[in-house]
């Protein structure tokens, strides 16, 4: 079975770009999660989808991210613009229905210089 | 307090050895508890879940104290390739995978 997509791996930018992560869940799971994970510390959701709505979003900073998961698959993160404290790997995950086990993904690993 | 604590090591072990990490949280109505490893510039991955009961899967075993909110991960026998992170997660309910990951520990352990 296919894992948890996400591309790119690894980002490399200016503070006050912008940037996009792209992850592709497990074929078949309805939640999908955005993690950011600063270097020693442990994931943060970011946001949780159910299917293409959102479920918890109140740790997303939303002056400067988005997220969005149209179809109910796929999904993208965005940040724009970004600030040097945005670095950080970005874990993708997704779970079954009824399942508190989650998937995680690579990562992207974002360095904001 | 932060919700989730551990003591993040690292914790130096040689080969064979027996080695406990400890994890407190803060919220007393959370539902269900997990250790997760996190190797090196690799994602997270399932360990195992953690029961009331206690329960173990070969060398790993984990134990939940509600009374005193505090878990623990015992491995036996510590094997090189058990050198990682160890995450201890928490699902404080309110709707599927409000996971509260902790800062993790990590083991290293040495032929």
């Amino acid at each position: 079975e296919a894992g948890v997509a996400q591309s790119p791996r690894y980002k490399i930018i200016e503070k006050r770009q912008s940037v996009a992560f792209w992850c592709n869940p497990i074929s078949g799971h309805a939640t999908l999660y955005w993690y950011q994970q600063i270097l020693g510390q442990g994931p943060k959701l970011l946001i949780q989808f159910q299917n293409n709505g959102v479920v918890d979003d109140s740790q997303l900073p939303k002056d400067r991210f988005s997220a969005e998961r149209l179809k109910g698959v796929d999904s993208t993160l965005k940040i724009q613009p970004a600030k040097l404290e945005d670095s950080a790997v970005y874990l993708c995950a997704s779970s079954p229905g009824g399942s508190n086990e989650q998937f995680f993904g690579p990562g992207t690993r974002l360095t904001v210089l | 307090r932060k919700e989730v604590e551990q003591d993040p090591g690292p914790f130096n072990v040689p080969e064979g050895a027996t080695v406990a990490f400890n994890c407190t949280y803060s919220n007393s109505a959370s539902q269900s508890f997990f250790w997760y490893r996190q190797d090196c510039r690799k994602e997270p991955k399932l360990l195992m879940s953690v029961y009331s009961s206690g329960n173990e899967d070969g060398r790993f075993t984990a134990q939940l104290n509600r009374a005193s909110q505090y878990i623990s991960l015992l491995i036996r026998d510590s094997k090189l390739s058990d050198s990682a992170t160890y995450l201890c997660v928490v699902n404080q309910g309110g709707g599927q995978g409000n996971l509260i990951f902790g800062k993790g520990t990590k083991l290293s352990v040495k032929p």
